[in-house]
């Protein structure tokens, strides 16, 4: 269960697309559909941004979008905003019952 | 509005255990699968254990086996946490979090976590 590999730090300007990887194995991002993407502010607990790979929950703005290419799942964020600001982790099943995070990925707007 | 609401974290020497509760309000943990997670302070999220709707499916990270189990009594709505021969490492806030669904699902609802200090 070695944590899923995303860039520390992405960054744009107010308007901008930014995309974020997350790399896996065969083994759990590329085995599997459940693969979901988590917004976390400072100080504040996580919340669902992209699940299934790229649906959507309810209220969460259509900036944001998901995608999978093999062993790598990607989160993109179109039309930046200020509020977007944050830390975002993936999650993806592992198999036998287990998950496993991302490393986490500072998005910065500039 | 779903509420969870961790509680048992503080201060613990090395070595010794603890038990963290979460208590789930407006929703039934009978009907959901259940997580823990953690973060080590400045550090990112670390998946800890899960245990399906029905309790028959239930495991924790590798590296925590044999030191923490997670449990639930669904007569009381709530989850639990039992972490034995705590380390240094182990110091983070714990999150639990509901899924969607009853063994799979996204990670929907959050409780404000509790922070587990292990010092001596």
């Amino acid at each position: 269960q070695s944590a899923l590999t995303q860039p520390r730090s992405v960054s744009g300007s107010p308007g901008q697309s930014v995309t974020i990887s997350c790399t896996g194995t065969s083994s759990d991002v590329g085995a599997y559909n459940f693969v979901s993407w988590y917004q976390q502010h400072p100080g504040k607990a996580p919340k669902v941004t992209i699940y299934d790979v790229s649906k959507r929950p309810s209220g969460v703005p259509d900036r944001f979008s998901g995608s999978k290419s093999g062993n790598t799942a990607s989160l993109t964020i179109s039309g930046l905003q200020a509020e977007d600001e944050a830390d975002y982790y993936c999650f993806s099943y592992a198999g036998s019952y287990t998950w496993v995070f991302g490393g986490g990925t500072k998005v910065t707007v500039l | 509005q779903v509420q969870l609401v961790e509680s048992g974290g503080g201060v613990v020497q090395p070595g010794r255990s603890l038990r963290l509760s979460c208590a789930a309000s407006r929703f039934s943990i009978s009907n959901y699968a259940m997580h823990w997670v953690r973060q080590a302070p400045g550090k990112g999220l670390e998946w800890v254990a899960a245990m399906s709707y029905d309790g028959r499916n239930r495991d924790s990270a590798e590296s925590l086996k044999g030191r923490f189990t997670i449990s639930r009594d669904n007569s009381k709505n709530m989850m639990y946490l039992q972490m034995n021969s705590l380390r240094v490492e182990d110091t983070a806030v714990y999150y639990c979090a509901k899924s969607s669904g009853n063994y799979h699902g996204p990670l929907d609802y959050w409780g404000q976590g509790t922070l587990v200090t292990v010092s001596s």
